[in-house]
């Protein structure tokens, strides 16, 4: 199946700071790339949809000038968690699929977050 | 209303034999798809099996299936003889709409199965 690779898989960082991840579909173009976050023991809960060359679509709730997304490539994505506070410690995962006939969504390993 | 629900939080089953993990969705979407993904411990969501609102075949990928019932808009996953390594988080998803839309999934809370040797 498609590989999505996430980076860094864990971070800690202090509160206040920013935190960069990528999500990187490794061996096909992604045109829609989504990106969820999860707490512990809890389902997975969208946060936006970014598509390749457009500005992302978030959903109720989510802070688009806290949560910044970028889709530069058909294959990159990243998510910058501004001024992280620990509020903001789960896991986030993004996910990615191609357009046309299969629209299967396949997930990267996850990156965890913990703010201090 | 929940789009999906998953109504078992935790269940158990004997190594070889085999188990079923319920989901129901709730949609008035007449185009839509129902995946199932496992969440090991270490994190990451693996694709299990994917059912589209009109398949008529109930989807099938080695010891999974899915048990799709349409009247009753339930999408249960079966699992053949189990295995230890199946011991995870299993989460039913559904997608909204066409297949080539930028649709996202809409997940349920999922159900902790246990494999007991």
């Amino acid at each position: 199946g498609a590989v999505v690779s996430q980076h860094p898989s864990w971070v800690i960082c202090k509160s206040g700071t920013s935190v960069k991840i990528e999500c990187r579909s490794l061996d096909f173009q992604a045109t829609t790339m989504f990106w969820y976050r999860q707490f512990p023991k809890q389902s997975l809960m969208l946060m936006a949809t970014s598509n390749e060359g457009s500005k992302a679509t978030y959903e109720q709730g989510v802070e688009k000038d806290k949560f910044l997304i970028n889709h530069a490539s058909l294959t990159l994505s990243t998510l910058t968690v501004t001024s992280a506070h620990p509020e903001d410690s789960s896991f986030y995962i993004c996910s990615a699929k191609t357009s046309g006939i299969s629209d299967t969504q396949y997930f990267g390993p996850g990156t965890r977050l913990t703010v201090l | 209303a929940q789009k999906i629900t998953q109504t078992q939080p935790g269940m158990f089953v004997q190594e070889k034999e085999a188990v079923t993990l319920d989901c129901t969705y709730d949609t008035s979407d007449p185009s839509y798809g129902l995946f199932w993904y496992k969440q090991p411990s270490s994190g990451e969501m693996i694709f299990l099996i994917y059912q589209g609102s009109y398949d008529q075949q109930n989807a099938t990928e080695g010891r999974y299936s899915l048990n799709f019932q349409k009247a009753r808009k339930s999408a249960n996953l079966v699992i053949s003889a189990s295995q230890l390594g199946d011991s995870a988080m299993y989460f039913c998803a559904m997608r909204e709409g066409p297949q080539t839309g930028a649709n996202n999934l809409f997940f349920g809370t999922g159900t902790r199965l246990t494999v007991i040797p």
